[in-house]
């Protein structure tokens, strides 16, 4: 079952301009994670926050999180034609030990 | 170097004719899971397992068959694959953790042709 719904599916901006993808969820989370995917290759953690977090950066990336809105978003400032790639939200329950991946926001930065 | 390592990364099969896909890594992680990726649906979970000799059913497990014998092996079966069955698969793993907050570290994927 799919669990995170990414917004936009997809997003072409220019270089240097700053990237928002959103994620909504249905059910209580322990965690929400984002991950990238260069075309066709594995997906790589970005990112993870908690449940009982509102905000963390990691270098250009700033993630956030509403618990009472059951969503959180990715903001990737700068951009640059590498972070062309698809990001995808996944939400961790403590019960099962899985994450749930949402369909992804297809980005693609224009140099 | 710590990953996770998938073969074959291409293959073009035929229907009804059994393959497995091996999946390894070399982190002592307890949690391995195999996914299935097709373009319009993200990434749909096909079994996982927890820890050696216990595997369960993720969300989209018909005509697919899993064994963890080891820890660090979860090879992926199709005993008889069909053409919807034709897709991106990646094997991925982490620690268990009670807060389950752990991180997923994933193969580089096989992509997988049933004619």
């Amino acid at each position: 079952s799919q669990q995170g719904e990414e917004d936009p599916q997809a997003l072409s901006i220019q270089e240097g301009e700053n990237a928002t993808m959103n994620c909504s969820y249905k059910t209580s989370i322990n965690n929400l994670q984002w991950y990238r995917q260069n075309s066709g290759r594995g997906l790589v953690h970005l990112i993870l926050i908690r449940s009982n977090e509102r905000e963390k950066h990691s270098g250009r990336l700033r993630v956030t999180l509403d618990t009472s809105k059951k969503s959180s978003s990715l903001l990737i400032t700068a951009s640059r034609a590498a972070d062309t790639a698809s990001y995808f939200c996944a939400t961790g329950s403590s019960n099962t030990g899985k994450l749930i991946f949402g369909q992804g926001t297809t980005l693609q930065v224009k140099p | 170097e710590a990953q996770v390592t998938q073969n074959p990364r291409y293959l073009i099969t035929v229907t009804g004719k059994k393959l497995t896909v091996t999946c390894s890594q070399n982190m002592n992680h307890e949690y391995m899971s195999w996914y299935r990726q097709d373009p319009g649906l993200g990434l749909r979970q096909i079994y996982y397992s927890m820890n050696v000799e216990v595997t369960d059913k993720g969300d989209v497990p018909e005509g697919y068959k899993v064994s963890r014998k080891e820890k660090r092996n979860f090879p992926l079966i199709l005993e008889s694959p069909s053409p919807n069955q034709t897709s991106l698969y990646f094997c991925a793993s982490k620690q268990n953790d009670v807060a389950g907050a752990n991180v997923l570290t994933f193969g580089a994927g096989s992509r997988l042709t049933v004619l």
